[in-house]
């Protein structure tokens, strides 16, 4: 497609359950990087993948968070046991050039945890 | 650690008023500094970049110009549309001393913006 891709849009679950969230980036670009936006917040950084590989997973709040990205286009990111406090909308964006340092966002997944 | 702090909103302002965003920053390399804009419904979109002291970015009518010894970006507009209705993002981009950067961002907290005909 033309943008970034993020599916599903809206993921209602309840606390403890196990949640997947997808994204697929701009065609071609190698770098894809995963925030959270909480309410009345700007997106917090989670993990950055360059190809298949996450090469800067330091914004992950904890190991119930994972993210994959198998063949260097669609990313995964998972989370098991949700609690209320992941509620938040997961942002992706992708990139091209690392040179220009423009993201190119995706309308995100709001996900809320009952 | 770097970190991205806007004034506080939300704005409202008539059309054709004159718009500031102040936005100062604090960060351990040579940033690049964005605004990015979230207008209703829609994704994040780069309004406007710069990469270096004392550029300029502007786009739509928008412009901000990068001051190191202020470790500022104020986005300015000098005469808002009910269009321009959205949530203004200031971000930046730490390349760190060796001069490269993969895209990390750090976005200060949004200021909502609304304008009334």
């Amino acid at each position: 497609g033309a943008g970034v891709s993020q599916t599903p849009s809206n993921k209602v679950t309840e606390k403890g359950k196990y949640v997947e969230l997808r994204c697929d980036p701009i065609s071609g670009h190698t770098a894809l990087y995963w925030y959270r936006q909480s309410l009345g917040q700007g997106p917090e950084f989670l993990i950055y993948f360059q190809g298949t590989g996450a090469a800067d997973d330091s914004g992950l709040p904890n190991d119930r968070f994972f993210a994959v990205r198998p063949e260097g286009s669609v990313s995964t990111l998972k989370i098991q046991r949700t609690e209320r406090g992941d509620s938040a909308v997961y942002l992706c964006a992708s990139r091209s050039d690392r040179a220009t340092g423009e993201l190119f966002f995706g309308e995100g997944s709001r996900l809320t945890v009952l | 650690g770097d970190s991205v702090t806007q004034m506080e909103g939300p704005v409202t302002l008539s059309e054709e008023a004159f718009l500031t965003i102040n936005c100062t920053y604090t960060a351990t390399g040579y940033p690049s500094l964005f605004w990015y804009v979230q207008y209703p419904g829609e994704g994040l979109q780069l309004l406007l970049k710069a990469t270096k002291a004392d550029d300029k970015g502007s786009n739509k009518g928008f412009e901000a110009t990068y001051r190191k010894e202020t470790t500022s970006f104020h986005l300015e507009k000098g005469s808002v549309q009910v269009s321009d209705s959205a949530v203004y993002f200031c971000a930046l981009s730490d390349s760190g001393a060796g001069g490269t950067s993969y895209g990390k961002l750090t976005f200060g907290q949004g200021t909502i913006l609304t304008v009334h005909p």
